[in-house]
């Protein structure tokens, strides 16, 4: 298993660009998030999914938007980009509402905007 | 607000010492605890979890210790090795179980000397 996978791996933005950060897993987990993480930080949840088609907010959603399509998929979608969005961006999935505590995280995106 | 802290930004040890980090958190409605490691350009690894109604928990090589009464939480590594070197997080589960993602502390940098 490939487990998390996330591309692209870096990006630069110009101010008001929008991009989508692809997020794939092939374990079958049902729950998937995104979090950020800025420098010296810890992480921060944007956006988690427990299911296709099912989506809600996180600590820190306003600029961002997802979707789920299918089990595999939770792309996360910048309209207009803005430079509060530099970050690294994690995606992670879980398997089950018991074992959330569990994470699996992708190797990352480090986005800039400028 | 509530949130999960750690005492010391960077903590450096000998190869071959035990090492302890700390973590203290204010959310007494947290039913679980974890610790994650990230390496250098990952993403963060699931290490070892606790749950709120126990104060120790073993695994190989590392113990984790929760003390309830002042809301503090450890991960001890036995004989550390050159491969611990990481940024080491504490993070939190709200009760209820559900899909909502964990709240992280901002890290500990561990650098072992050789």
């Amino acid at each position: 298993n490939a487990g998390v996978t996330q591309t692209p791996k870096f990006r630069i933005l110009k101010i008001g660009q929008s991009m989508t950060l692809q997020c794939t897993q092939d374990m079958n987990h049902n729950y998937m998030y995104w979090y950020r993480q800025d420098p010296g930080m810890g992480l921060k949840l944007i956006y988690y999914s427990v299911g296709a088609g099912i989506t809600d907010k996180g600590e820190v959603p306003n600029g961002y938007n997802v979707s789920r399509s299918t089990t595999e998929d939770f792309p996360l979608r910048l309209e207009l980009a803005a430079p509060s969005q530099t970050s690294v961006y994690f995606c992670a999935s879980s398997y089950s509402k018991y074992q959330t505590v569990q994470q699996f995280f992708g190797p990352g995106t480090r986005l800039t905007v400028l | 607000g509530e949130s999960v802290g750690l005492h010391l930004p960077t903590l450096s040890v000998q190869e071959g010492d035990n090492s302890i980090i700390n973590c203290a958190y204010s959310n007494s409605a947290s039913d679980y605890f974890i610790w994650y490691k990230q390496e250098s350009g990952k993403g963060p690894q699931f290490i070892i979890d606790i749950r709120s109604n126990m104060d120790k928990r073993q695994g190989q090589r590392v113990t984790v210790l929760l003390n309830k009464t002042v809301k503090h939480l450890s991960l001890q590594i036995a004989a550390t090795q050159p491969g611990d070197s990481a940024v080491y997080f504490c993070a939190e589960k709200a009760t209820g179980g559900g899909a909502d993602g964990l709240t992280f502390g901002k890290g500990t940098h561990l650098i072992i000397q050789p």
